[in-house]
C-alpha cells in the first residue's frame, strides 16, 4: 500500500492564480480531511468528507473548494491564491467505524503565494 | 468550544536525558486523545492514543502517556531520547464517536548531543 500520497510536494503561485492540491489513498478509508500547518498554530482543518460525494467544512474553509467524486481521490481547489494561503498542507484519511479513530497522514505540499 | 493547548512551544533536551510534554484539553466530556509525531519534511505518525481505562498507555518508539482526568491533562514521556527524536509533536482530541480531530499548537523537540 503507498498510504495517502499528495502531489505536488512544492509550489509558488502568484497571488490570483489556481491550482488544485491533489490527494490519493488506496486504504479504501470513506473518511478524508484536508487540513493546513502553520507554525505555532497546529493543524487546522480546512474540509473534510464522509464518502464519496458527501463534503462539509472544517474550521477554515474560506478560499478553498474539494470534490470526493471516488473513494480514493479527494483534490482541494484553491481559486484566487492568495497570499494568507501560504502553509504547508496536509491530507488525511481514516476509516470510520474501524474504532480506531487514527488518521494517516500524507508527505504535505508546501505552497508559498507571492 | 472544545481546545488542546500544548504550553510549550519549544523544549531542547539532551540525548539520553528523559523528556516530557504537555498537553491539556477542554472539551464537555472527556475525549478521545492522541499524540502524534512529525519529523522535519514529513507528515504525522501516529504515537499512541488514549480512549479509555489503564490511564498510563504506551506507544511505539518508547514513548507514553498518562491521562489525568482531575487536571484535563495528557502529558507524553520518554525516559531516555535518543537524537531521531528531534521533531514536532502534536497533541489530538477527539470527542467520543466523533470524526474530527482538534489539534494543539505543537512543541518542537531539539536534542542535543
Amino acid at each position: 500500500n503507498a498510504g495517502v500520497t499528495q502531489t505536488p510536494k512544492f509550489r509558488i503561485l502568484k497571488i490570483g492564480q489556481s491550482m488544485t492540491l491533489q490527494c490519493a489513498q488506496d486504504m479504501n478509508h470513506n473518511y478524508m480531511y484536508w487540513y493546513r500547518q502553520d507554525p505555532g498554530m497546529g493543524l487546522k482543518l480546512i474540509y473534510y468528507s464522509v464518502g464519496a460525494g458527501i463534503t462539509d467544512k472544517g474550521e477554515v474553509p474560506n478560499g478553498y473548494n474539494v470534490s470526493r467524486s471516488t473513494t480514493e481521490d479527494f483534490p482541494l481547489r484553491l481559486e484566487l491564491a492568495a497570499p494568507s494561503q501560504t502553509s504547508v498542507y496536509f491530507c488525511a484519511s481514516t476509516l470510520d467505524g474501524s474504532g480506531s479513530y487514527e488518521q494517516y497522514f500524507g508527505p504535505g505540499t508546501r505552497l508559498t503565494v507571492t | 468550544a472544545q481546545s488542546v493547548t500544548q504550553p510549550d512551544i519549544h523544549i531542547t533536551v539532551s540525548e539520553g536525558a528523559s523528556l516530557e510534554l504537555r498537553c491539556n484539553y477542554s472539551y464537555g466530556a472527556t475525549p478521545y486523545l492522541f499524540w502524534y509525531v512529525q519529523s522535519p519534511g514529513q507528515g504525522l505518525q501516529l504515537l499512541l492514543k488514549y480512549f479509555s481505562g489503564d490511564t498510563l498507555v504506551q506507544g511505539i518508539k518508547g514513548f507514553e502517556a498518562e491521562f489525568k482526568r482531575s487536571q484535563s491533562s495528557f502529558n507524553l514521556r520518554k525516559p531516555s531520547v535518543h537524537w531521531s527524536d528531534a521533531a514536532e509533536y502534536f497533541c489530538a482530541a477527539v470527542k467520543a464517536a466523533g470524526n474530527k480531530l482538534t489539534f494543539g499548537g505543537g512543541t518542537r523537540v531539539l536534542v542535543k548531543p
